[in-house]
């Protein structure tokens, strides 16, 4: 079955510099990557989406690379503040279709003044 | 314009009940998703909605139930409740292809 694996450890960094969180997945490519922000006790606010035949997507700060042959999506966030502190999600939607999404566990991301 | 709105935010069930959660997906949006979610884990998907069908169901039993509305508006029922669905719940709802969901808030459950 298909795996999708975030960095469990939670990622501590200084502000100002820039923030890399990881997806790897296995078996075959989604036809979409999407990226989510979770506060705690919220829902997940959509950031970016990625198609697969895209090796880059930027939307102000924040950055996203999609490698079909290593299986593997980067989220970058440049600048970071403190309010960037959050979960982030990696969602991957297999068939295009706006059929369901599959989750990460996602990776805790802590920006220290 | 308000996004997805689901109620209640907050509930406690005994173990063997049956409970009922509502959402309203954000204006212009067709298809309504729900997802449970453990803590410390991803949003798990349930089952889609799409012109009041269900068109897609996750790996869950079919003690989880739904029902999409004319206005698009959507239900999820659980019945005898288990230990275990203790979880947040999230409602997603989305436009069309090529574009993220908007989640709801999301209800806490909590079965004891």
């Amino acid at each position: 079955s298909q795996k999708i694996e975030q960095n469990s450890e939670a990622l501590n960094i200084q502000e100002g510099k820039t923030a890399t969180l990881t997806c790897n997945y296995t078996n075959y490519s989604p036809a979409y990557l999407q990226w989510y922000r979770q506060d705690p006790g919220r829902g997940p606010v959509f950031l970016l989406l990625i198609r697969e035949n895209e090796k880059e997507k930027r939307k102000e700060r924040l950055k996203v690379t999609f490698d079909t042959t290593l299986k593997q999506s980067l989220f970058h966030i440049t600048a970071s503040q403190p309010a960037d502190s959050a979960t982030y999600l990696c969602a991957l939607d297999f068939t295009g279709g706006g059929n369901k999404l599959t989750f990460g566990t996602g990776t805790q991301l802590k920006v220290e003044l | 314009d308000a996004g997805v709105t689901q109620s209640p935010t907050h509930l406690i069930k005994t173990r063997g009940q049956q409970v009922t959660l509502r959402c309203s997906p954000k204006s212009g949006h067709d298809t309504v998703s729900w997802y449970q979610q453990a803590l410390g884990q991803g949003p798990q998907f349930i089952f889609q909605y799409y012109e009041e069908e269900e068109r897609q169901r996750g790996n869950f039993p079919d003690r989880f139930s739904g029902h999409q509305f004319p206005n698009y508006s959507s239900e999820l029922n659980v019945n005898a409740l288990l230990l275990g669905d203790s979880a947040l719940y999230l409602c997603a709802s989305s436009g069309g292809q090529g574009n993220g969901y908007t989640f709801g808030s999301g209800t806490r459950l909590t079965v004891v």
